[in-house]
Order: C-alpha cells, then structure tokens, then sequence
C-alpha cells in the first residue's frame, strides 16, 4: 500500500537516550517534514527536506536532528531524549516543497520520555 | 506573529448541519487547508481554497474570504463517523503551513 511508513509506532524512553523515529514514504515525494502536535497546539513543523541531500529547520528545530540521504528515508533523531519531547511525531510527504497541493501523513509515533 | 484561531470543542447532532470557522493572520497568503484527524490516527487533507468563495465536495464544503482573513468548513448530514478534529492550515507567503489547533467535533445520536 503506497503511503508513509512510521517506525515505532510507540516508544517509552529514559531522559538522556538517543533515539531515532524511521519514516519512508513511496510516493515518489520531494518534500518531507516532522511536525510535532502536543494537546492543545497546532502541528509544529521541526524540521523539513525540499529534496534529497537537503534538509531545512522549522518552527521548533533544537534538540532534533534529521538527514535525507535518498527519496524515500527522512529519520528523526533526537540526540539526549528530554521529558519536553514527549509528544506525537508525525512525519508527511508532499510532491513538492513549494506546493499548494496535500499532505500525506504518516500514521504517527508516540514517544514518552521520562 | 501568524495566528490561527479556530474553537477548541463544537457538539452536534446525527443528521445536522455544523459550521466550523476558523480565522487567520499571517504574512502573506498561498491557500488555506483543511484537514480531518480522527482519535489517534494521522491528519487527512478535506480541502484547499485559494480563491474566494465556496468549494463543495460531498457532504463537505470550504469558504474563504481572503480580505476577512475566514474560513469556515460545513458538514452537511452529519454521521457518527464525522466525530473527529478539524484542522485549519493557512501557506504564508513563504510557503510554510501554519497550523490551528484543531476543532473536536462531537456527534451525538
């Protein structure tokens, strides 16, 4: 089934971890993001790719780091998880960066860090 | 500062109509999203505007008023399943989304 791919689903993590959230898309997609959406606030972009080999901070980039080695792979990393990155992460795909078109989300990963 | 106000919780009734608003201001203006989340699930495009006026599709339809900086989703017949979030996004103009925090739509029977 064509779409995003999120990996884990759901994690529980210890303060001080690295850890690494996998999204792979097969739509072919140059744009992908990780958006961060916490109760109460709008999705907030972290960080963004036009295109492969390039990446882009977003609205709330500390403590996160991503790369784009190919098309399809756009991994989150947060370096030394902290409990105010406990939130849901989702990571989307769209055709191009500069694009009135829609977003295709992945089915998102729940991240607790304690 | 860019701001998307849209109410935090609406209730309605199976079989109705409900109208969700939602306001923006933001330096400039590429088009305005909205987007349905059920419950623990990822957000799903409903429709895009760029141009006044209303866009219909299915029991679903999007109006903007780029002078009034609004937009307001409708829900025509309302079903169980329309229980939900709706998320409203404005492009500005460097063609980054703002995000609203999202509408709860409760149905009840």
């Amino acid at each position: 089934i064509a779409g995003i791919t999120q990996a884990p689903t759901s994690q529980i993590l210890a303060a001080g971890r690295r850890m690494t959230l996998r999204c792979t898309q097969d739509m072919r997609h140059n744009a992908m993001y990780w958006y961060r959406q916490d109760l109460g606030l709008g999705l907030r972009l972290i960080h963004y790719s036009n295109t492969a080999g390039t990446t882009g901070k977003g609205e709330v980039p500390d403590g996160y780091s991503v790369s784009r080695a190919n098309t399809d792979d756009f991994p989150l990393t947060l370096a030394s998880a902290v409990p105010s990155q406990t939130s849901v992460y989702f990571c989307a795909s769209s055709e191009a960066y500069s694009d009135t078109g829609e977003l295709f989300f992945g089915e998102g990963s729940r991240l607790t860090v304690l | 500062g860019q701001n998307i106000d849209q109410p935090t919780e609406m209730t309605a009734t199976e079989g109705a109509i409900v109208q969700i608003n939602c306001t923006y201001q933001t330096s400039g203006f590429n088009g305005l999203f909205w987007y349905q989340q059920h419950a623990g699930e990822a957000p799903t495009f409903l429709s895009y505007n760029v141009l006044d006026g209303l866009e219909e599709k299915g029991r679903f339809s999007s109006f903007l008023s780029r002078s009034k900086g609004y937009s307001y989703l409708l829900l025509k017949e309302l079903q169980m399943k329309d229980s939900a979030s709706y998320l409203c996004a404005v492009t500005d103009s460097n063609y980054q989304l703002i995000w609203g925090a999202g509408t709860k739509l409760i149905i009840k029977p």
